[in-house]
């Protein structure tokens, strides 16, 4: 597609429910990047994929939290037993990776989750 | 671990003025340094991105500088407009990543 896109654009759930976000990144791109953004905070890093490498997870917050993407492209964060602090947006990103260094992230909307 | 500071926080100006917004990161060895916008309740936009081997980029009204060796990145804004008004966000990688660490941004307002 043109962009990146997320699903759901907003999501509400009760304490302890799973969540699943889908994040359809650029055609072609082969880097993607999940970040989430809590009330007043900062852009905090998740998870990162890049073509077939392992994923590197080290920004998940605890093990409730895992992504997976399917044949280089969509990509799935899923959230288990969600807590209100798992209330935030959870953005999406992705791009083309060049060696030069030249990678322009393009974001989604982002999925605004708010736990109750 | 790269951290990100931006300066000011936040800024509220009159049309017109010629702004600087701030960045200062602590790992050097970068492939690159980007700025994005956001504006309320919406995605990141990409604004400007520096390679290692770059000085400065511009585009329109804006100009972003990289001092690798000092840790520091100004964007500037010429002739600033309320369409302007929106959070600025740098973003620099630690050396040998990919994955960029995010300042927590500059709110800025432009006012008529």
């Amino acid at each position: 597609g043109a962009g990146v896109s997320q699903s759901p654009s907003n999501k509400v759930t009760e304490k302890g429910k799973d969540v699943e976000l889908r994040c359809d990144p650029i055609s072609g791109h082969t880097a993607l990047y999940w970040y989430r953004q809590s009330l007043g905070q900062g852009l905090e890093f998740l998870i990162y994929f890049q073509g077939n490498s392992a994923p590197d997870k080290s920004g998940l917050p605890s093990d409730r939290f895992s992504a997976e993407r399917t044949g280089g492209s969509v990509s799935t964060l899923t959230i288990q037993r969600t807590q209100q602090e798992d209330s935030a947006v959870y953005l999406c990103a992705s791009s083309a990776r060049q060696s030069s260094g030249a990678n322009v992230l393009t974001f989604g909307a982002g999925s605004r989750l708010t736990v109750l | 671990k790269q951290e990100v500071t931006q300066i000011p926080a936040a800024l509220s100006v009159p049309e017109g003025e010629n702004l600087v917004l701030n960045c200062s990161f602590t790992d050097s060895a970068i492939y690159n340094l980007q700025w994005f916008r956001q504006d309320p309740g919406k995605g990141l936009t990409s604004l400007l991105l520096i390679q290692s081997s770059q000085r400065e980029q511009t585009s329109g009204r804006l100009n972003a500088s990289l001092d690798k060796s000092s840790g520091r990145s100004t964007l500037y804004i010429a002739a600033s407009q309320p369409g302007d008004s929106a959070t600025y966000l740098c973003a620099v990688p630690s050396g040998g990543s990919y994955i960029p660490t995010f300042g927590r941004g500059t709110s800025l307002i432009v006012h008529p």
